[in-house]
C-alpha cells in the first residue's frame, strides 16, 4: 500500500494563530486525499476530500474558511487551521485513496491550541 | 450509505482466536469490505479486504457469507500487541468516501 507521512506530528499553538499540517504521499501519486479529525475515544470524522488541482469538497458542518485545504501536487496536500481555538484541538489524520475503496492513512498530527 | 454495526468492545486472553463480527445490511453490489486497525495516537492501518467468501493474509482472515450482510474478522492467537480499535468499513456504492463507525475496542488480557 501507499506510504503516507504527516508533518508535524505534534503542534502546540496559541489561540488565534494559524497552523499548517502537511500530508505527503511518498510512493504514490494521489489525485485524491482525505482529511479526518478524531477526538479522544471517538471515531474518525471525515472533514474534506482534497482533489489535486481543484477545490476541496467539505463535509457538512465543516467550515471551509477555517480549514483551508490545498492540494497543489500529486504528492502533497496541506490543511491549514486558521485562527485556531481550543476547541480545534484534536488529532488530524490524512489518507490517500488506493484501489478498491481502500485508503492508506498517515500517522496523524496532534494539535493542541492553548 | 452502507452503515456498519460492530460490538463496542471485546476482551480476550492472549493466545486465543478472536472473531469480530460486523453487520452491513445495506451493502451495495459493488462495495468491498475493509478492516482497519488503529492504535492510540496513530492513523488507522489496513488489515484486510474482501468481497465475498474467505480471504486470508499473514495477519488475519475475513469471512463473508453469501448474502454479504455481515463479515467476521478473525485474528489467530492474539497477543498483547493486538490491543487496538478495529474498524469495519464498506464502500459507499462507488463513492470514494469512507464513513467510520464506532469500531470495536479489543483488549487483550495477559
Amino acid at each position: 500500500g501507499a506510504v503516507v507521512s504527516q508533518h508535524p506530528s505534534r503542534v502546540i499553538c496559541k489561540s488565534g494563530t494559524s497552523v499548517k499540517i502537511e500530508c505527503r504521499s511518498l510512493d504514490f501519486q494521489a489525485t485524491t486525499m482525505f482529511w479526518y479529525r478524531q477526538f479522544p475515544k471517538k471515531s474518525l470524522m471525515l472533514m474534506a476530500t482534497s482533489n489535486e488541482g481543484s477545490k476541496a469538497t467539505y463535509e457538512q458542518g465543516v467550515e471551509k474558511d477555517k480549514f483551508l485545504i490545498n492540494h497543489a501536487s500529486l504528492t502533497l496536500s496541506t490543511l491549514t487551521v486558521t485562527s485556531a481555538h481550543p476547541e480545534d484541538s484534536s488529532f488530524y489524520i490524512c489518507s490517500v485513496r488506493g484501489a478498491r475503496e481502500t485508503q492508506y492513512f498517515g500517522p496523524g498530527t496532534r494539535l493542541l491550541v492553548l | 450509505l452502507a452503515k456498519t454495526t460492530q460490538p463496542i468492545s471485546m476482551d480476550s486472553y492472549e493466545g486465543q482466536e478472536v472473531n469480530i463480527t460486523c453487520s452491513h445490511n445495506n451493502i451495495a453490489t459493488n462495495d468491498y469490505i475493509t478492516w482497519y486497525q488503529q492504535f492510540p495516537s496513530q492513523g488507522p492501518r489496513f488489515i484486510i479486504q474482501g468481497y465475498k467468501t474467505k480471504v486470508t493474509n499473514e495477519v488475519a482472515s475475513l469471512f463473508i457469507p453469501a448474502d454479504r450482510k455481515s463479515s467476521t474478522l478473525s485474528l489467530p492467537r492474539v497477543s498483547l500487541s493486538d490491543t487496538a480499535v478495529y474498524y469495519c468499513l464498506v464502500g459507499d456504492n462507488g463513492n470514494e468516501k469512507l464513513t467510520f463507525g464506532t469500531g470495536t475496542r479489543l483488549t487483550i488480557i495477559p
